[in-house]
């Protein structure tokens, strides 16, 4: 069975510092990864995904991913925090046609 | 394109009434849809998966006959929370499989108060 591991329910950055949030995978067959955000009481926006294409992955609102085969990564980044990124942070691996199965998710704060 | 319509956004019911929440595509069809319950500052739960035209899976632990699903078109699936009480109090998401692609889409989701 696959499963994500976020390390850290919580991560502050400064406007304008670089966001990195952590999501390692397990999987006994190669991944389908996806980034989401979630922002109050509304459901999930798909940020990128990783379908076994370029391992270099560039969503929107300026995130991008790298697929590291070897450390069973996905990590989420983006140059610099806009106070609008402040939202929860959810990676999730699907496999063939499973369901996706998320990571607990990260909160990402902005401080002005 | 490929959006799910979720309705309603936000319902408070009393104790022991039913809820229904509806999922609708309204630029695909969704053969497979998704059922997830939010609980506050947690991940994701699948409930249950529903394909168009036949009886949802459900996951170990949640009861088929307090949620019920029904996804008797390829555009609109549908939960029915029976009888409620508090406990089933929770942010419920539905998501449709994309057709085509390694996808899925979200409906905005459902807030759900038993008073």
């Amino acid at each position: 069975a696959q499963s994500v591991t976020q390390l850290g329910s919580h991560v502050s950055v400064s406007e304008g510092a670089l966001v990195l949030l952590r999501c390692n995978y397990s999987s006994s067959v190669p991944p389908y990864l996806f980034w989401y955000v979630q922002y109050p009481n509304q459901g999930l926006q798909l940020l990128l995904k990783y379908t076994s294409a370029a391992t270099l992955v560039k969503g929107i609102n300026g995130f991008e991913a790298e697929f590291k085969k070897s450390e069973t990564s996905f990590h989420l980044t983006k140059p610099s925090a806009h106070m609008s990124d402040a939202a929860e942070y959810f990676c999730a691996v699907r496999t063939g046609n499973t369901p996706l199965v998320f990571g607990k998710g990260t909160r990402l704060s902005v401080i002005a | 394109g490929a959006v799910v319509s979720q309705h309603p956004s936000r319902v408070i019911c009393k104790s022991g009434t039913s809820v229904k929440i509806e999922c609708r595509s309204l630029d695909f069809q969704a053969t497979t849809m998704f059922w997830y319950r939010q609980f506050p500052k947690k991940s994701l739960m699948l409930m249950a998966t529903s394909n168009e035209g036949s009886k949802a899976t459900y996951e170990q632990g949640v009861e088929k006959d307090k949620f019920l699903i029904n996804h008797a078109s390829l555009t609109l699936s549908t939960l029915t929370v029976t009888s409620a009480h508090p406990e089933d109090s929770s942010f419920y998401i539905c998501s449709a499989l994309l057709p085509g692609v390694y996808g899925y889409t979200f409906g905005s989701g459902t807030r759900l108060t038993v008073v």
